[in-house]
This record gives C-alpha cells, sequence and structure tokens, in this order.
C-alpha cells in the first residue's frame, strides 16, 4: 500500500542543523510533488515547501528560505528535509506529505519530531 | 499570502447532532478554467498526521464517510458533518492550494458535548 515513513526523533541545539527523511513506497515515486508541513506544539500547521521529485525543482515559504533544503534520492525513493540555524521555535513535528495534483495531500508520513533545546 | 481564517475556534456538539465548520479565504481560490476550487479540508485525530477528507471544496475522498460533505465557493466554505459520532473528535483544517505559499486555516476543535 502507498505510505511514507519518516526519520525517528530528533533533538538538536540551538544554531544546528537537523535533516528529515521521508522514504515513499507502494506507487511511482516520481509521479508525485511532495510538500513538507511543521506542526508546533498545539499550533496549527504550517506549509514549509514542496519539491518535484522528478527534476529535483523545489519551492520554499518565504520564512524558510535560506534555511531550508529539500531534496531527493530517486534510487531510494527517499526524500530529505534539512533545516540549518536551528532555534527553540523550530521545535515542532515535521511531516512529508504527497500531493496528487489538483487535490490535495492525499498521503502522509507519520511524522517526525525535532527537538531544539540547549 | 492567502489569508484562511476558520470559524469557530473550537466547538461542541451531542452525538448525532450537526458540526459546521466554516472557512474564509482573503482571495478567491476559484480556478476559473476549470471551474474548481483549489480548497481541502482535513482531519487531524490526536498524535495523528493529517487526513485529507475533501477537495475541490466539496469532493469527499475515498473512503470518507457520506455524514462529511463541504460546500462553498470562491472564498467561502463549510465542512459539515451531519451527525456527530464519537470518532469524529478532532481538529479540522482548511487549506488553499491555489497559490503559493500553500496555506491553513488556525483549525477548529471538535468534540462531544
Amino acid at each position: 500500500q502507498v505510505q511514507l515513513v519518516q526519520s525517528g526523533a530528533e533533538v538538536k541545539k540551538p544554531g544546528a542543523s537537523v535533516k528529515v527523511s521521508c522514504k515513499a513506497s507502494g506507487y511511482t515515486f516520481t509521479s508525485y510533488y511532495m510538500h513538507w508541513v511543521r506542526q508546533a506544539p498545539g499550533q496549527g500547521l504550517e506549509w514549509m515547501g514542496i519539491i518535484n521529485p522528478s527534476g529535483g525543482s523545489t519551492s520554499y515559504a518565504q520564512k524558510f528560505q535560506g534555511r531550508v533544503t529539500m531534496t531527493r534520492d530517486t534510487s531510494t525513493s527517499t526524500l530529505y528535509m534539512e533545516l540549518s540555524s536551528l532555534r527553540s521555535e523550530d521545535t515542532a513535528v515535521y511531516y512529508c506529505a504527497r500531493y496528487r495534483v489538483y487535490y490535495g495531500l492525499d498521503v502522509w508520513g507519520q511524522g517526525t519530531t525535532v527537538t531544539v533545546s540547549s | 499570502d492567502i489569508v484562511m481564517t476558520q470559524s469557530p475556534d473550537s466547538l461542541a456538539v451531542s452525538l448525532g447532532e450537526r458540526a459546521t465548520i466554516n472557512c474564509k479565504s482573503s482571495q478567491s481560490v476559484l480556478y476559473t478554467s476549470t471551474n474548481k476550487n483549489f480548497f481541502a479540508w482535513y482531519q487531524q485525530k490526536p498524535g495523528q498526521p493529517p487526513k485529507l477528507l475533501i477537495y475541490w471544496a466539496s469532493t469527499r475522498e475515498s473512503g470518507v464517510p457520506d455524514r462529511f460533505s463541504g460546500s462553498g465557493s470562491g472564498t467561502d466554505f463549510t465542512l459539515t458533518i451531519s451527525s456527530l459520532q464519537a470518532e469524529d473528535v478532532a481538529v479540522y483544517y482548511c487549506q488553499q492550494y491555489y497559490s503559493s505559499p500553500w496555506t491553513f486555516g488556525q483549525g477548529t476543535k471538535v468534540e462531544i458535548k
């Protein structure tokens, strides 16, 4: 079945970087754009950006420009989201999600908790 | 950026009763060439990722019970749960995917009265 499996929880110090992975299975990896969305504790959903797994092109929310990098490895059907210069406000659950074009985000990863603390 | 504003922030409804959530976008999300609203509703239960309920403002995702319905067009949208069940306790989010950056509403928490 279609699923997205994300890497495990991370604890990082302020100023460090974190790289979260998202492994896709059950469908053609390069056929669907992928998004990253985060959710701070007790808060709503915040869109971070999108990557085209086919060509690797990306578009990021302005808020994260310069700090976020989204990449993919087509040989392993894995996406990566790296966030640098971490601060406490980056403490959140990070989700990858598949975009069924014109329909919405139809498949989500289980989420990866990133905690930024000194 | 398109701002999505949901109302209310929370509501408590008796089992079997109707629950209604509204969402207003700061600009139209209707793609006129296809007459489709690039608008979706998601359900998020505690400790789980969001789940796509409705896309194009009114089309239920496969497997979603028919007690969930969406309506509206342009800038004003509504999610209705016709007969609230215990398993519907969750936070519901609206989202526009008409233009980047994609934006979500702040969420509406639905509880049992």
